[in-house]
């Protein structure tokens, strides 16, 4: 069965701090990945998504991820983050059926 | 305005007690899913469907159904064999046709059996 792991359970950054939250995805089968944003008392909503092509993908809200395939990984970044980043992300992969497989998410604490 | 609406927003439920969580949306979308929350778990998949009148288990379907009689909805029905009920759950709905599509996220219900 496919997985997606999320290592980082709880990340606290300051102000304008660089971020990197990991990523790491099983091996087999096409590879379709996807970054959800959960910000407290809203929707989920998407914040990139990879199928193919160039493995920089740049997403909303200045966030961008890479796609490293030897590493199985799809590690999301934002070279500032703002106070208003404050949420929950999920890593996600699209299963056979068009089902999505999440990581356990990261809880994202920015101070100001 | 187009989107996905869920009703309640918060239900309690007691012991032994089914429940019906509704779900509905207007974009025109094949495919519907439910997913469940807990903390520190990320969504897990109930169920889904791609067509009206069909519909597939997920990863963690015992103690839940489903019916898809019409494309906008897909009422998640949680029956007295759920164990362990109380989550946040969340419907999802996406396109079919033409390769891979995102999906989007309904509100959310707050299940809480007491």
């Amino acid at each position: 069965a496919q997985s997606v792991s999320q290592h980082n359970h709880h990340v606290i950054l300051s102000e304008a701090a660089s971020l990197e939250l990991g990523c790491n995805y099983s091996y087999g089968g096409t590879v379709n990945l996807f970054w959800y944003v959960q910000y407290p008392g809203q929707h989920l909503q998407l914040l990139l998504k990879y199928f193919s092509g160039d493995p920089l993908v740049k997403g909303i809200k200045g966030f961008e991820a890479e796609f490293i395939k030897s590493k199985f990984s799809f590690n999301l970044r934002k070279p500032s983050v703002q106070w208003s980043d404050t949420a929950e992300y999920f890593c996600a992969r699209k299963g056979s059926a068009r089902q999505l497989t999440f990581g356990s998410g990261t809880q994202l604490t920015v101070l100001p | 305005d187009g989107g996905i609406t869920q009703s309640p927003k918060y239900l309690f439920r007691k012991e032994g007690q089914n429940v019906t969580l509704s779900c509905e949306q207007n974009l025109n979308h094949d495919a519907m899913y439910w997913y469940r929350q807990d903390p520190g778990q990320g969504l897990r998949l109930i169920y889904y469907s791609q067509i009206v009148n069909d519909f597939q288990k997920g990863d963690i379907a015992e103690g839940y159904s489903v019916s898809r009689e019409k494309k906008e909805s897909f009422p998640l029905t949680v029956t007295s064999a759920q164990k362990n009920p109380t989550a946040f759950y969340l419907c999802a709905s996406s396109l079919v046709a033409g390769g891979v599509h995102e999906q989007f996220f309904g509100p959310g219900t707050r299940l809480t059996v007491l």
